[in-house]
Protein backbone atom coordinates (compact mmCIF):
# COMPACT_ATOMS: atom_id res chain seq x y z
CA UNK A 1 0.00 0.00 0.00
CA UNK A 2 1.25 3.21 -1.15
CA UNK A 3 1.68 5.55 1.91
CA UNK A 4 0.19 8.53 -0.01
CA UNK A 5 -2.67 7.85 -2.07
CA UNK A 6 -4.38 9.86 -4.67
CA UNK A 7 -7.05 9.76 -7.76
CA UNK A 8 -4.65 10.61 -10.19
CA UNK A 9 -7.27 12.02 -12.21
CA UNK A 10 -7.37 14.41 -14.48
CA UNK A 11 -9.98 16.50 -13.54
CA UNK A 12 -11.83 18.34 -16.33
CA UNK A 13 -14.15 21.20 -14.67
CA UNK A 14 -15.14 24.27 -16.30
CA UNK A 15 -14.56 27.88 -14.91
CA UNK A 16 -16.33 28.48 -11.49
CA UNK A 17 -17.18 25.07 -10.81
CA UNK A 18 -16.35 23.20 -7.55
CA UNK A 19 -13.96 20.11 -7.24
CA UNK A 20 -12.99 18.19 -4.44
CA UNK A 21 -9.85 16.05 -4.17
CA UNK A 22 -8.84 13.44 -1.53
CA UNK A 23 -6.25 11.71 -0.26
CA UNK A 24 -5.97 9.21 2.09
CA UNK A 25 -2.20 7.95 4.52
CA UNK A 26 -1.17 4.87 6.06
CA UNK A 27 0.94 6.01 8.85
CA UNK A 28 -1.39 6.84 11.60
CA UNK A 29 1.85 8.78 13.93
CA UNK A 30 1.65 11.84 11.05
CA UNK A 31 0.93 14.87 12.70
CA UNK A 32 1.41 17.76 9.59
CA UNK A 33 -0.76 17.68 6.74
CA UNK A 34 -0.13 20.00 3.62
CA UNK A 35 -1.37 20.44 0.03
CA UNK A 36 0.97 21.64 -2.21
CA UNK A 37 0.32 22.83 -6.01
CA UNK A 38 2.76 21.76 -8.91
CA UNK A 39 2.70 23.47 -12.21
CA UNK A 40 4.29 21.47 -15.18
CA UNK A 41 7.74 21.15 -15.10
CA UNK A 42 7.94 23.19 -12.40
CA UNK A 43 8.86 22.45 -8.49
CA UNK A 44 5.84 22.13 -5.90
CA UNK A 45 4.73 24.80 -4.07
CA UNK A 46 2.85 25.24 -0.80
CA UNK A 47 -0.84 25.72 -1.24
CA UNK A 48 -2.04 25.20 2.61
CA UNK A 49 -1.47 23.57 5.89
CA UNK A 50 -4.02 21.05 6.57
CA UNK A 51 -5.53 21.62 10.53
CA UNK A 52 -7.54 19.41 12.49
CA UNK A 53 -9.92 21.73 12.90
CA UNK A 54 -10.20 22.20 8.91
CA UNK A 55 -9.06 25.25 7.31
CA UNK A 56 -9.72 27.82 4.28
CA UNK A 57 -8.04 29.76 2.56
CA UNK A 58 -10.06 32.26 0.16
CA UNK A 59 -11.55 29.72 -2.05
CA UNK A 60 -9.62 26.84 -0.72
CA UNK A 61 -10.97 24.43 1.66
CA UNK A 62 -8.84 21.49 3.41
CA UNK A 63 -10.50 19.35 5.79
CA UNK A 64 -8.55 16.80 7.77
CA UNK A 65 -10.12 13.22 9.58
CA UNK A 66 -7.97 11.59 11.62
CA UNK A 67 -10.09 8.49 12.69
CA UNK A 68 -10.05 7.95 8.83
CA UNK A 69 -6.50 9.15 7.54
CA UNK A 70 -7.98 11.16 4.78
CA UNK A 71 -7.65 14.32 3.84
CA UNK A 72 -9.67 16.16 1.52
CA UNK A 73 -8.84 19.73 -0.58
CA UNK A 74 -11.98 21.42 -1.78
CA UNK A 75 -11.63 24.43 -4.50
CA UNK A 76 -14.67 26.39 -5.47
CA UNK A 77 -15.46 28.63 -7.89
CA UNK A 78 -12.49 27.29 -10.14
CA UNK A 79 -10.12 29.54 -12.36
CA UNK A 80 -8.10 29.03 -15.54
CA UNK A 81 -5.00 29.07 -13.09
CA UNK A 82 -5.88 26.48 -10.90
CA UNK A 83 -4.88 24.41 -13.50
CA UNK A 84 -2.25 22.04 -11.82
CA UNK A 85 -1.39 19.11 -9.99
CA UNK A 86 -2.44 18.95 -6.76
CA UNK A 87 0.18 17.24 -3.93
CA UNK A 88 -0.93 15.79 -0.53
CA UNK A 89 1.81 15.63 1.82
CA UNK A 90 2.07 14.35 5.13
CA UNK A 91 5.40 14.02 7.69
CA UNK A 92 6.69 10.82 8.78
CA UNK A 93 6.98 7.85 6.92
CA UNK A 94 10.06 5.84 6.52
CA UNK A 95 12.56 8.60 6.80
CA UNK A 96 11.86 9.34 10.36
CA UNK A 97 9.20 12.65 11.68
CA UNK A 98 10.94 15.14 9.69
CA UNK A 99 10.37 14.08 6.46
CA UNK A 100 7.99 14.84 4.27
CA UNK A 101 6.04 12.09 1.76
CA UNK A 102 3.99 13.19 -1.35
CA UNK A 103 1.12 11.46 -2.68
CA UNK A 104 1.59 11.25 -6.44
CA UNK A 105 -0.80 13.93 -7.46
CA UNK A 106 -4.43 14.83 -8.75
CA UNK A 107 -4.17 16.44 -12.06
CA UNK A 108 -6.96 19.65 -12.35
CA UNK A 109 -7.42 20.88 -15.90
CA UNK A 110 -10.22 24.75 -15.41
CA UNK A 111 -11.58 24.51 -18.93
CA UNK A 112 -12.95 27.76 -20.41
CA UNK B 1 13.15 36.43 3.26
CA UNK B 2 14.11 33.31 2.61
CA UNK B 3 15.62 31.89 -0.83
CA UNK B 4 16.58 28.81 -2.07
CA UNK B 5 18.75 28.71 -5.17
CA UNK B 6 19.04 25.55 -7.75
CA UNK B 7 22.10 24.98 -10.82
CA UNK B 8 22.26 23.66 -13.12
CA UNK B 9 18.83 24.51 -14.52
CA UNK B 10 18.43 21.84 -16.92
CA UNK B 11 21.74 19.20 -18.25
CA UNK B 12 22.01 16.72 -20.66
CA UNK B 13 24.86 14.32 -19.76
CA UNK B 14 26.10 11.23 -21.43
CA UNK B 15 25.71 7.45 -19.40
CA UNK B 16 28.88 6.82 -17.49
CA UNK B 17 30.01 10.73 -16.79
CA UNK B 18 29.92 12.31 -13.23
CA UNK B 19 26.83 14.81 -11.80
CA UNK B 20 27.17 17.38 -9.57
CA UNK B 21 24.24 19.47 -9.04
CA UNK B 22 24.20 22.21 -6.51
CA UNK B 23 21.66 23.48 -3.84
CA UNK B 24 22.04 27.07 -2.18
CA UNK B 25 19.97 28.53 0.41
CA UNK B 26 19.65 32.23 1.82
CA UNK B 27 18.13 33.94 4.78
CA UNK B 28 18.52 31.21 7.35
CA UNK B 29 20.31 29.05 9.58
CA UNK B 30 21.02 25.26 10.17
CA UNK B 31 18.56 23.96 7.93
CA UNK B 32 17.52 20.75 7.17
CA UNK B 33 17.81 20.31 3.74
CA UNK B 34 16.72 17.64 0.91
CA UNK B 35 16.88 16.31 -2.34
CA UNK B 36 14.20 14.82 -4.08
CA UNK B 37 13.79 12.87 -7.35
CA UNK B 38 10.91 13.07 -9.64
CA UNK B 39 10.66 10.54 -12.62
CA UNK B 40 8.72 12.00 -15.40
CA UNK B 41 4.70 11.49 -14.67
CA UNK B 42 5.38 10.03 -11.23
CA UNK B 43 5.74 11.64 -7.71
CA UNK B 44 8.69 12.77 -5.66
CA UNK B 45 10.87 10.82 -4.35
CA UNK B 46 13.06 11.54 -1.31
CA UNK B 47 17.27 10.74 -2.07
CA UNK B 48 18.69 12.34 0.76
CA UNK B 49 18.43 14.34 3.64
CA UNK B 50 20.40 16.44 6.28
CA UNK B 51 20.32 18.07 9.26
CA UNK B 52 23.66 19.47 9.74
CA UNK B 53 27.13 20.10 7.90
CA UNK B 54 28.50 16.53 7.55
CA UNK B 55 25.30 14.78 8.50
CA UNK B 56 23.37 12.88 5.60
CA UNK B 57 21.01 10.58 5.56
CA UNK B 58 20.09 8.32 2.45
CA UNK B 59 16.72 7.01 1.75
CA UNK B 60 17.58 4.69 -1.37
CA UNK B 61 20.29 2.50 -2.64
CA UNK B 62 21.64 3.93 -5.29
CA UNK B 63 24.58 5.45 -7.35
CA UNK B 64 23.97 9.02 -6.11
CA UNK B 65 25.95 10.29 -3.31
CA UNK B 66 25.11 13.75 -1.12
CA UNK B 67 27.27 16.00 1.16
CA UNK B 68 26.91 19.43 2.76
CA UNK B 69 30.09 20.95 3.01
CA UNK B 70 28.71 24.31 4.38
CA UNK B 71 25.59 25.45 6.85
CA UNK B 72 23.36 26.41 3.62
CA UNK B 73 24.94 24.28 1.16
CA UNK B 74 23.86 20.81 -0.26
CA UNK B 75 25.58 19.08 -3.30
CA UNK B 76 24.43 15.51 -5.30
CA UNK B 77 26.49 13.65 -7.00
CA UNK B 78 27.71 11.00 -9.07
CA UNK B 79 30.63 9.14 -10.02
CA UNK B 80 28.84 7.20 -13.21
CA UNK B 81 25.44 8.16 -14.38
CA UNK B 82 22.74 5.70 -15.30
CA UNK B 83 19.61 6.23 -17.90
CA UNK B 84 17.81 5.44 -15.08
CA UNK B 85 19.33 8.62 -13.33
CA UNK B 86 16.68 10.92 -15.66
CA UNK B 87 14.51 13.02 -13.95
CA UNK B 88 13.99 16.33 -12.27
CA UNK B 89 15.92 16.99 -9.00
CA UNK B 90 14.99 19.59 -6.48
CA UNK B 91 15.88 20.60 -3.39
CA UNK B 92 13.77 21.94 -0.91
CA UNK B 93 14.65 23.44 2.92
CA UNK B 94 12.89 23.44 6.36
CA UNK B 95 13.65 25.02 9.49
CA UNK B 96 15.61 23.05 11.67
CA UNK B 97 13.43 24.05 14.81
CA UNK B 98 10.61 24.86 13.23
CA UNK B 99 7.38 23.10 11.55
CA UNK B 100 7.57 20.71 9.10
CA UNK B 101 6.95 22.79 5.72
CA UNK B 102 9.17 22.10 3.15
CA UNK B 103 10.04 25.26 0.78
CA UNK B 104 11.09 24.04 -3.01
CA UNK B 105 14.22 25.38 -5.60
CA UNK B 106 13.52 25.65 -9.25
CA UNK B 107 15.14 22.10 -9.60
CA UNK B 108 17.43 20.56 -12.33
CA UNK B 109 16.09 18.76 -15.25
CA UNK B 110 18.79 15.50 -15.75
CA UNK B 111 18.54 14.14 -19.22
CA UNK B 112 21.03 11.45 -19.40
CA UNK B 113 21.63 9.82 -23.05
Amino acid sequence: RKEVEQDPGPFNVPEGATVAFNCTYSNSASQSFFWYRQDCRKEPKLLMSVYSSGNEDGRFTAQLNRASQYISLLIRDSKLSDSATYLCVVNGGRAGRRALTFGSGTRLQVQP
Amino acid sequence: SQTIHQWPATLVQPVGSPLSLECTVEGTSNPNLYWYRQAAGRGLQLLFYSVGIGQISSEVPQNLSASRPQDRQFILSSKKLLLSDSGFYLCAWSEWAGGDTQYFGPGTRLTVL
